[in-house]
């Protein structure tokens, strides 16, 4: 299985902070069709994961452009460029392209 | 708007069997995989398999191979997982998620198995 190592695991940060989160895949996920099939949730207490982008870079339908994805083949990262009281929660990256899918152990946004 | 409805709880002994259910709302649901995702404080979470209900075809993690069983009611639009054999290292929370990239979750079923 592809394993999906996020750093850090905790991200202490002030409002209006930048924030940047780095996920690494064991394998290249760029697929056989030549798309890369990597996601970014986010999951706050007591709710489910809600997806914020897909295939690296496109931000889901009502996702603030205050985030943004990036990287490519095993190297990705999540960008929140003024961090809002509303971000604060555990970001987990996805890969797809390989079956199974798999999760990374997920990043604790919180406040410093 | 896509709605993915799951019980909020189910109470289980070892040994039993349990059958959680999905229903969807919102979009045509023979036209998207189903996922079914397993979340625990432990291991984080994890990819049980999914189920295209459009023609019942089914994939399966080989970790829950012989552990869950994935089905779909066309006439309700409702996803259903049974695992079977339960011990407490299936108490977790069960997800179902529309699409490979997961772009829609349901709440959650909280699972405790106990006696």
């Amino acid at each position: 299985d592809v394993v999906m190592t996020q750093t850090p695991l905790s991200l202490p940060v002030s409002l209006g902070d930048q924030a940047s989160i780095s996920c690494r895949s064991s394998q290249s996920l760029v697929h056989s069709n030549g798309n890369t099939y990597l996601h970014w949730y986010l999951q706050k207490p007591g709710q489910s994961p809600k997806l914020l982008i897909y295939k690296v870079s496109n931000r889901f339908s009502g996702v603030p452009d205050r985030f943004s994805g990036s990287g490519s083949g095993t190297d990705f990262t999540l960008k929140i460029s003024r961090v809002e009281a509303e971000d604060l929660g555990v970001y987990f990256c996805s890969q797809s392209t390989h079956v199974p899918p798999t999760f990374g152990a997920g990043t604790k946004l919180e406040l410093k | 708007q896509v709605q993915l409805q799951q019980p909020g709880a189910e109470l289980v002994k070892p040994g039993a069997s349990v059958k959680m259910s999905c229903k969807a709302s919102g979009y045509t649901f023979t036209s998207y995989n189903m996922h079914w995702v397993k979340q625990t404080p432990g291991q984080g979470l994890e990819w049980i398999g999914a189920i295209y209900p459009g023609n019942g075809d089914t994939s399966y993690n080989q970790k829950f191979k012989g552990k869950a069983t994935l089905t779909a009611d066309k006439s309700s639009s409702t996803a259903y997982m049974q695992l079977s054999s339960l011990t407490s290292e299936d108490s977790a929370v069960y997800y179902c998620a529309r699409k490979g990239d997961f772009d829609y979750w349901g709440q959650g079923t909280t699972l405790t198995v106990s006696s």
